[in-house]
C-alpha cells in the first residue's frame, strides 16, 4: 500500500465547476499538508500548505484536512481554463515528505 | 516567488557519457533535493542534502551522486548515462524550519528532461 493514495484522473470539467481534488494517507504521524500545482514542462509549484485539521482558504482555492480520516481536499472554486495543470498532493513529517501521483485536470471553455 | 534555477532544461546524450546537472537556490535554504519524475508518475526522491557538506540518498535507488560545497549549488552527476536514465529530473529547497524534517514546503526549479539515447 503507497503512504500517499491519489487517484490520478484525468479529471475534466466545464469552466466555472467546483473542482474537488482528494488524497489518502496511511501514516499518521504526518503533519504537514500540501498542494503543489504543475503545469506541462513545468517544475511543481506550491498552492497551499497547512499542519492542522480544518479548513485554510485561498482565494478561489479551499484546502481541507481530517487528520481523523486521513484525507485531504483542495476544492477549486469557479475553475478556470488557466487551473487546467496536473495538481499534486504532498504530505509530509519527521524526515520525509511523499507526493501523491497527481491529479491532471482539464478545465474546458 | 522561489529563485530555484536548473542548467541545462533539455539533453539529449549517447549512452556511456557523463553529465551534470545543475541547481542553484538563491533563497540561502539549508535543505535540497533531488527528485527523478516520470510522466504521469509520482516523484520519487532520489537524493538530499541538510547543507554543506551533507548528502544523503532517498528512497529510490539511484546511479547519481551529487556533492554539496555550497549552500547555494548542489550538482547531480551521472557517471555513465543509460537510457533507463531517461527522466525529468527536479531540484527543490526548503528552509530549516525544524531540525532534522524534510517535511517543510519545498520549492521547485523548472526541471530537466534528460533523454539518453
Amino acid at each position: 500500500q503507497k503512504e500517499v493514495e491519489q487517484d490520478p484522473g484525468p479529471l475534466s470539467v466545464p469552466e466555472g465547476a467546483i473542482v474537488s481534488l482528494n488524497c489518502t494517507y496511511s501514516n499518521s504521524a504526518f503533519q504537514y499538508f500540501m498542494w503543489y500545482r504543475q503545469y506541462s514542462r513545468k517544475g511543481p509549484e506550491l498552492l497551499m500548505y497547512t499542519y492542522s485539521s480544518g479548513n485554510k482558504e485561498d482565494g478561489r482555492f479551499t484546502a481541507q484536512v481530517d487528520k481523523s480520516s486521513k484525507y485531504i481536499s483542495l476544492f477549486i472554486r469557479d475553475s478556470q481554463p488557466s487551473d487546467s495543470a496536473t495538481y499534486l498532493c504532498a504530505i509530509g513529517g519527521a524526515q520525509k515528505l511523499v507526493f501523491g501521483q497527481g491529479t491532471r485536470l482539464t478545465i474546458n471553455p | 516567488e522561489a529563485d530555484i534555477y536548473q542548467t541545462p532544461r533539455y539533453l539529449v546524450i549517447g549512452t556511456g557519457k557523463k553529465i551534470t546537472l545543475e541547481c542553484s537556490q538563491t533563497m540561502g535554504h539549508d535543505k535540497m533535493y533531488w527528485y527523478q519524475q516520470d510522466p504521469g508518475m509520482e516523484l520519487h526522491l532520489i537524493h538530499y542534502s541538510y547543507g554543506v557538506n551533507s548528502t544523503e540518498k532517498g528512497d529510490l535507488s539511484s546511479e547519481s551522486t551529487v556533492s554539496r560545497i555550497r549552500t547555494e549549488h548542489f550538482p547531480l552527476t551521472l557517471e555513465s548515462a543509460r537510457p533507463s536514465h531517461t527522466s525529468q529530473y527536479l531540484c527543490a529547497s526548503s528552509t530549516n524550519l525544524l531540525a532534522g524534517s524534510v517535511g517543510e514546503t519545498q520549492y521547485f526549479g523548472p526541471g530537466t528532461r534528460l533523454l539518453v539515447l
